[in-house]
């Protein structure tokens, strides 16, 4: 199994250019999140899915778009970058919660920086 | 929503001490407390938890502790080991249809020096 997988590792982007962070898992999970990670603040929740077809906001939604076509993958859209975006992002997946597992597991997690 | 607050921000040990990490909660609805690691260039990755109808959980030199009434949750390094240096954050999910969401601590940067 190779678990949570993220593409691309890094990426560098001009203000106003769009990029799509692919997110992929095989562990047949029913949730997936994306997450950005800023220096003190921790992780923060950006979207989330619980199914394929599914899609919700979460704390920082703002400038972000996700689409989940299929169960395994789940995209995170970036139309018009900015400087503020520049941020680690991590996507994670996990059980829905009929499984009474809450444990989420994390991808290695995408480098962009938005000049 | 659930705000989780996680200190200290840093923490620098030698090898062999203890270390203590403390975070605390808002929401009394919360139920469920993971501890998540994360090593360099990494994501995290879940090194214990604990469910709000339990006191304490140890796993070999982990530990983590609640206190509901406090509405705090400690993680407990013992014999400290160089691996052991990472950055750790706390979370809290609350109870009910919360989709599994997790609302995380800022994050200590453990150092343990050998």
């Amino acid at each position: 199994n190779a678990g949570v997988t993220q593409t691309p590792k890094f990426r560098v982007l001009k203000t106003g250019q769009s990029m799509t962070l692919l997110c992929a898992q095989d562990m047949n999970h029913e949730y997936m999140y994306w997450y950005r990670q800023d220096p003190g603040m921790g992780l923060r929740l950006i979207h989330y899915s619980v199914g394929e077809g599914t899609t919700a906001k979460g704390e920082v939604p703002d400038g972000y778009n996700v689409s989940r076509l299929k169960k395994q993958n789940f995209l995170l859209g970036l139309e018009s970058a900015a400087p503020s975006q520049t941020s680690v992002y991590f996507c994670a997946s996990s059980y829905s919660e009929l499984a009474s597992w809450d444990e989420q597991f994390f991808g290695p997690g995408t480098r962009l920086t938005v000049l | 929503g659930e705000n989780v607050e996680q200190h200290p921000s840093t923490l620098s040990v030698q090898e062999g001490d203890s270390a203590v990490i403390k975070c605390t909660y808002s929401d009394s609805a919360s139920n469920y407390f993971p501890w998540y690691k994360q090593e360099l260039g990494k994501g995290p990755q879940l090194i214990i938890d604990i469910r709000s109808n339990v006191g304490e959980k140890k796993d070999q030199r982990i530990a983590v502790t609640l206190n509901k009434t406090a509405k705090h949750f400690s993680l407990h390094i013992t014999e400290t080991q160089p691996e052991d240096s990472a950055v750790y954050f706390c979370a809290a999910k609350l109870g009910g249809t919360s989709y599994g969401k997790l609302t995380f601590g800022q994050g200590t940067i453990l150092t343990v020096h050998p």
